[in-house]
């Protein structure tokens, strides 16, 4: 299997844009993970699906953030409009259950 | 709510052990677990501990005691290659991962 798979692998975007992260989870898993990642904050889970459910997105830090999961192989987190206190690397992971966590690459994200 | 503590940093020479130590309070245990991250990676899972005891695997061990709401993860042997950061992570509910802040370990020669 390839991994999980995260696009675009890096993001250059002037403040008040709309930036949209990718990701596709490694197949047969039911759970996808967004995670982000500062040096100020370290490793936050901002929300998660299970069978491509929203189950929790008490981590989601405002109505800027939306995440969805149409279909068992994608997801998007869509940050619209971005600030530059949204510059972090974004991870997305995927588990067949709750004991491991596969990350995919991550996105850096740069609003400027 | 969770929180978790471990050292921010760690140092070593290679053919050391080093422990890094996590204490947690949160409610929902399930258990903890072990990732580690190079510089401009991702995390990658190294152990999961659900039951009080010792894990192994190769080098790496991980410990877990409930009722003192404490783990640790042991590495042996260091190599230059684990210079890296440690995070523990606590298991809540049947699927949510709450990660530590991290634990940078250096390894010098």
């Amino acid at each position: 299997d390839a991994g999980v798979i995260q696009s675009p692998r890096h993001e250059v975007t002037e403040m008040g844009q709309e930036v949209t992260l990718r990701c596709k989870p490694i197949s047969g898993h039911d759970y996808l993970f967004w995670y982000r990642q500062t040096m100020m904050r370290g490793l936050e889970l901002l929300i998660y699906f299970n069978n491509n459910v929203p189950i929790d997105d008490s981590g989601m830090p405002e109505d800027r953030f939306s995440a969805k999961m149409p279909n068992a192989s994608f997801s998007t987190l869509k940050i619209q409009p971005s600030e530059p206190r949204d510059s972090a690397v974004y991870f997305c992971a995927s588990s067949p259950s709750g004991r491991r966590s596969y990350f995919g690459p991550g996105t850096r994200l740069t609003v400027t | 709510g969770q929180s978790l503590e471990q050292p921010s940093e760690v140092t070593a020479v290679e053919g050391a052990i080093v422990q890094i130590n996590c204490t947690y309070q949160t409610s929902g245990f399930y258990g903890l677990s072990w990732y580690q991250q190079h510089d401009g990676g991702a995390p990658t899972f190294l152990s999961y501990n659900a039951l009080d005891g010792l894990e192994e695997t190769g080098r790496f061990s991980s410990f877990l005691s409930r009722s003192d709401s404490y783990g640790y993860l042991l590495l042996q042997e260091l190599q230059m290659k684990d210079s890296a950061s440690y995070f523990c992570a606590v298991r809540v509910g049947t699927d949510k991962l709450i990660f530590g802040t991290g634990t940078r370990l250096q390894v010098f020669p």
